[in-house]
Parts: structure tokens; sequence; C-alpha cells
């Protein structure tokens, strides 16, 4: 089974600054998706990655196969992206996708 | 389209009261699956189907049951509620590539909150 562990656990930063979010997992990967989960439940795909690095406006994500780790940028952070971010793994196969516990983010104004 | 669709929103159950929660998906997803939420965990894997007719279980099934019978619907029941059955369920939905046994981009329903007294 798969080990999926973020770090930080929980992050409180102030508005515009530069976040960094990381993920690290033990077997190696189908994919690798980033997932949004604001106060309230929902959760959105972010990305889904298997190798490289993707962009979407002031999100970016780099994933790093030979060292087994990801991680989720956020620029220019704003309050609206206070929300956990949750890293989860595809092992190739139908049997879902294994998640990290999560990384709770508070932007303060 | 409405994606993926989860009813109900609220539930409260008393142990050994059986339920099912409902989730459909417009999208024409291959894959389907059911995840608990917990507090302090990750997201966990309790069933999932990869398409009409066929499902399989994940992680965590004991006390659940799913069935398939069109593209669109994959319900969860709980067979017999306990205290222990108490979280945040979600459906989620992707396209499933079978021959290259890939997930795609899953795509979440907005959860149902289960309390079991």
């Amino acid at each position: 089974k798969n080990e999926v562990e973020q770090s930080p656990q929980n992050l409180t930063a102030q508005e515009g600054e530069f976040i960094t979010i990381n993920c690290s997992y033990s077997v190696g990967i189908s994919a690798l998706h980033w997932l949004q989960q604001h106060p309230g439940g929902g959760i959105v795909s972010l990305f889904m990655l298997s190798s490289g690095k993707k962009k979407h406006g002031r999100l970016i994500a780099t994933i790093n196969i030979q060292e087994k780790h990801s991680s989720l940028h956020i620029t220019a952070s704003h309050p609206r992206d206070s929300a956990v971010y949750i890293c989860a793994v595809s092992q190739g196969g139908a049997d879902g996708l294994t998640f990290g516990k999560g990384t709770h983010l508070i932007i303060q104004p | 389209n409405a994606g993926v669709t989860q009813t109900p929103k609220f539930q409260v159950l008393k142990t050994g009261q059986s339920m099912t929660l409902q989730c459909a998906q417009d999208m024409n997803h291959e894959y389907m699956s059911w995840y608990r939420q917990d507090p302090g965990m990750g997201l966990r894997l309790i069933h999932y189907s990869v398409g009409a007719g066929i499902t399989d279980q994940g992680e965590v099934p004991n006390g659940y049951n799913v069935s398939r019978s069109t593209t669109e619907d994959f319900p969860l029941r709980l067979l017999s509620a306990a205290p222990s059955q108490t979280s945040v369920y979600f459906c989620a939905s992707s396209y499933y590539h079978l021959r290259a046994g890939a997930l795609n981009e899953q795509f979440f329903g907005p959860g149902t909150r289960l309390t079991v007294l």
C-alpha cells in the first residue's frame, strides 16, 4: 500500500506570500492528483500529473518521479486560497486513489 | 451538466438501521467510487466500479454494499448502521482507460454527512 505524506499539516501565511505544500509517496505511481477542499466540504481536482510541471493561474504543481515527491505552489496567495489541499496518488489499475491527510492552509489578509 | 450529485446531504441513523446513499453522474464516466472521510485521516476507498455490472471492494468495504446497474448511478448501501460508520461520504467519477489501467481526473460529489447514534 502506498504511503502518502504531506507537509506541513497546517500553514498560516499572510496575503501575497508564496506558498509551498509538499507531498511524498513510497511506491511508484501512474499519476499524482492535487485536490482542494473548502470549508463546507466540496472537493475539487486541481491537477493530475505524471511528470514535469503544470500551471493553472496562480497554482503550479511539480513532480519528481525519481524522488517520489511533488510540490504544490501558490503565488501571490489570497484569503480565498484558504482551504485544505490534498495530495492523492494512483498506482495504475482501478483501485482508486490513496490520499494524504491534507494540508490546512489559512491566508490572512 | 449537473456533474456528480449525492443525496441526502445529511442523515442521522440509529444503530442497526439500514439506508442507501445515492450517487449519480451525467458525464458518462465508466469509473465511479465511494470514499469516506474521517477527521485526522485521508479519504479511504470503500467500493468502486469500472462499468455497469462490475464492482469491487476498496480499502474499507465492511458494512457496505454497492451495485451498478447503469452507467449513471452507483448507490451505497449501509446494511446495519454502526457508530463507526459516522463519517462524511464522497462519491466520485472519472474516465478510466481500461488498457492503460489509468484513472483520469476525479470529479467529486458534494458529500453526505452521516451520523449513526
